[in-house]
């Protein structure tokens, strides 16, 4: 069964750091892949995805990530952190066809602190 | 304009009632779906309809009850609600031939008491 796993369910980072929030998908075949974020008390709003194009991609607010088809991963970071990156983000992974799911990890709370 | 819209955007209820919650996207899309994300945050998908035909139903109770009447709307009922319905629910739409992420509405928060 498609899946994805999200590494650490809280990240804390500094403000001006690096923000490295991890993905893994499990899949012989690779799938699309997205990566959304949740502010508080809001819906889910799309950052970036993968669809079998470029491996690295770049998405809103200065996040990419890079699909390693290797190490079947799809990280998503950020060069530096501000504070209102301060979110829960969700890894997602989805197959073509009818009756295909977006399925998401248990997704990461990320945590900006001066 | 809101691309997916949910209404209403909180429900406050009280056990054994039903309620319903409407969903419309304006995106053209052909396909939607409801998610449920619980207090941990986590997000399932209960049904998933394409050009009003039910595609996606998993191990929901049978006191949920989707409905679409058009392509451009999905709505939600909920019989003899229980304390363990409370949750955030989510409508989404999307194009299936695409290969997209779905576009989300901004949720319905209910709260069973």
């Amino acid at each position: 069964a498609q899946s994805v796993t999200q590494l650490g369910s809280h990240v804390s980072v500094s403000e001006g750091a690096l923000v490295l929030l991890r993905c893994n998908y499990s899949s012989s075949v690779p799938p699309y892949l997205f990566w959304y974020v949740q502010y508080p008390n809001q819906g889910l709003q799309l950052l970036l995805k993968y669809t079998s194009a470029a491996t690295l991609v770049k998405g809103i607010n200065g996040f990419e990530a890079e699909f390693k088809k290797s190490e079947t991963s799809f990280h998503l970071t950020k060069p530096s952190a501000h504070m209102s990156d301060a979110a829960e983000y969700f890894c997602a992974v989805r197959y073509t066809g009818t009756a295909s799911k977006l399925t998401f990890g248990t997704g990461t709370r990320l945590q900006v602190t001066l | 304009d809101t691309a997916v819209s949910q209404t209403p955007k909180y429900l406050v209820t009280q056990m054994g009632n039903d309620k319903s919650i409407k969903c419309e996207q304006n995106l053209g899309h052909d396909t939607m779906y409801w998610y449920k994300q619980d207090s941990k945050k986590f997000l399932k998908i209960m049904f998933s309809y394409n050009n009003k035909e039910l595609i996606i139903n998993e191990t929901v109770p049978n006191r949920f009850s989707p409905k679409s009447p058009d392509k451009a709307h999905l709505n939600l009922h909920i019989n003899s609600l229980e304390l363990g319905d409370s949750a955030v629910y989510f409508c989404a739409s999307s194009q299936e031939d695409r290969g997209h992420g779905y576009t989300f509405g901004s949720g319905t928060r209910l709260t069973v008491v």
